[in-house]
C-alpha cells in the first residue's frame, strides 16, 4: 500500500545551519507530494507541494524536489531561523480525498 | 482568507459524557475530514465525508461516529467518552477537484477526559 517515511528527529540546529529532513515513500500510480508544517500549539498548514516527477516545490525558503527515480521528496532550507521551530509532515495524495502522512519530524532550531 | 474553524480549542470531559467536536470550512469543499494526534503516532484518520450525509471509516473509526448535515459543517461525536480518547482532534477540509489540491487544517481541539 501507500506510505510515507521520514526522519522522526528530534532535530536540533543552530540558527543559519542547513537543514535536510529526508522524506521516502512508495506509492502505485502517479502520487502528488507535500510538505505541511505545524507550529507549537497550532494545526497543520501546507509549506509545499510538487505534483509531477522533477517539479520543485518552494516557500518561506524551503524547497523540496520530487524525485520519481529515488521516490523521495527531501526537504531543504539552507538557512534555518528560530521561527523555523516547528513539526514538518510529509505527505502524499494518489486519490482526490485522503492524504497519507509521514510520522512528522520535530525540529527545534537555537539561537 | 480560506478558513477551517473547531469549535473550542480545549475540552475537558468526564469519562462517559457524549461529545462533540464541531468543524466549519468556508471554501465550499466537498471532502472533510477528522483527524487525532498523539506523541509518537503522527496523525491517524478516524472519518471522513466527501458529500452530505455521506461518510467513509478511515483507520481507527471504534468509539467515535460523524455527523454531515451541511457541506459546511462536520461533526465528530464520541458517544461516551473515555480516557483514550484524551489527545488533539484536528479537522481538515479539501476540495475533489485535482489530486494536487492540498487539504486545509483547523487550529485542533485538545480534549482531555478525565
Amino acid at each position: 500500500g501507500n506510505s510515507v517515511t521520514q526522519m522522526e528527529g528530534p532535530v536540533t540546529l543552530s540558527e543559519e545551519a542547513f537543514l535536510t529532513i529526508n522524506c521516502t515513500y512508495t506509492a502505485t500510480g502517479y502520487p502528488s507530494l507535500f510538505w505541511y508544517v505545524q507550529y507549537p500549539g497550532e494545526g497543520l498548514q501546507l509549506l509545499l507541494k510538487a505534483t509531477k516527477a522533477d517539479d520543485k516545490g518552494s516557500n518561506k525558503g524551503f524547497e523540496a524536489t520530487y524525485r520519481k527515480e529515488t521516490t523521495s521528496f527531501h526537504l531543504e532550507k539552507g538557512s534555518v531561523q528560530v521561527s523555523d521551530s516547528a513539526v514538518y509532515f510529509c505527505a502524499l495524495k494518489t486519490s482526490y480525498d485522503k492524504v497519507i502522512f509521514g510520522p512528522g519530524t520535530s525540529l527545534s532550531v537555537i539561537p | 482568507d480560506v478558513k477551517v474553524t473547531q469549535s473550542s480549542r480545549y475540552l475537558v470531559k468526564r469519562t462517559g459524557e457524549k461529545v462533540f467536536l464541531e468543524c466549519v470550512q468556508d471554501m465550499d469543499h466537498e471532502n472533510m475530514f477528522w483527524y487525532r494526534q498523539d506523541p509518537g503516532l503522527g496523525l491517524r484518520l478516524i472519518y471522513f465525508s466527501y458529500d452530505v450525509k455521506m461518510k467513509e471509516k478511515g483507520d481507527i473509526p471504534e468509539g467515535y461516529s460523524v455527523s454531515r448535515e451541511k457541506k459546511e459543517r462536520f461533526s465528530l461525536i464520541l458517544e461516551s467518552a473515555s480516557t483514550n480518547q484524551t489527545s488533539m482532534y484536528l479537522c481538515a477540509s479539501s476540495s475533489f477537484r485535482a489530486v494536487g489540491d492540498e487539504q486545509y487544517f483547523g487550529p485542533g481541539t485538545r480534549l482531555t477526559v478525565t
